[in-house]
């Protein structure tokens, strides 16, 4: 089946500085999307991209479709600490009879004050 | 609270015992997917819904699992027989429609602990 890669598995990082969180997948998706988990919560949805080479942002969230429509990422500008919690990939095929997520297993990002 | 409504929001059961989750979607949201995530996992895809239908269950082991999504009242996944391997949080997501610009959402999920 498809699997994700998600790298890094892990950071750690300043207050204010910038972070980037990237995806690769085995074999194409139309779709990425990119959400945000808390503890004992489900994911927020952050960004939607469904254009090869589309770059969206929201607000200090910028994520990019790759070319390839193989791989996508997620830049965090000016990091603060609400940003903490684990972020999460998923891959879309809308229009091929179903429309599950392909997840990936995240980044644990934690901000230092 | 408009968003998705998953209860009980915590389920202990013992094994051999049935487990009933139920997931109630945004307004508006005909359509219903269930995911399971295990501790430092990412979620999987288990079953897709619409009203009175099961689109596609391809993620989902049939002998115990089954779920509905009726025309009244919210969806309900069962799992019968549970055992220990069962344990894990289970998300029930929403969205409008299929296809693109139809972003699925998320519920706060339902953890199942199997003793």
């Amino acid at each position: 089946g498809q699997q994700l890669n998600q790298s890094p598995q892990s950071m750690f990082i300043q207050e204010g500085e910038d972070v980037s969180m990237n995806c690769t997948s085995s074999s194409i998706f139309n779709t990425w999307l990119w959400y945000k988990q808390d503890p004992g919560e489900g994911p927020v949805l952050l960004i939607a991209l469904y254009k090869a080479g589309e770059l969206t942002s929201n607000g200090r969230l910028t994520a990019q479709f790759g070319i390839t429509r193989k791989d996508s990422f997620l830049n965090i500008s000016a990091s603060i600490p609400s940003d903490v919690g684990i972020y999460f990939c998923a891959g879309q095929n809308s229009g091929a009879g179903s429309y599950q997520l392909t997840f990936g297993k995240g980044t644990k990002l934690s901000v230092i004050p | 609270n408009a968003g998705v409504m998953q209860n009980p929001r915590h389920l202990v059961r013992r094994r051999g015992q049935e487990a009933r989750l139920r997931c109630s979607p945004m307004k508006g949201h005909s359509h219903v997917y269930w995911y399971r995530q295990l501790p430092e996992e990412g979620l999987k895809f288990m079953v897709y819904l619409q009203k009175e239908n099961i689109i596609d269950e391809s993620g989902m082991q049939k002998e115990r699992f089954s779920a509905e999504f009726p025309k009244e009242g919210p969806s309900i996944l069962r799992i019968q027989q549970v055992v220990r391997g069962d344990s894990a949080a289970y998300f029930c997501a929403s969205s409008p429609g299929a296809g693109f610009f139809q972003p699925q959402h998320f519920g706060d999920g339902t953890r199942l602990s199997i003793l």
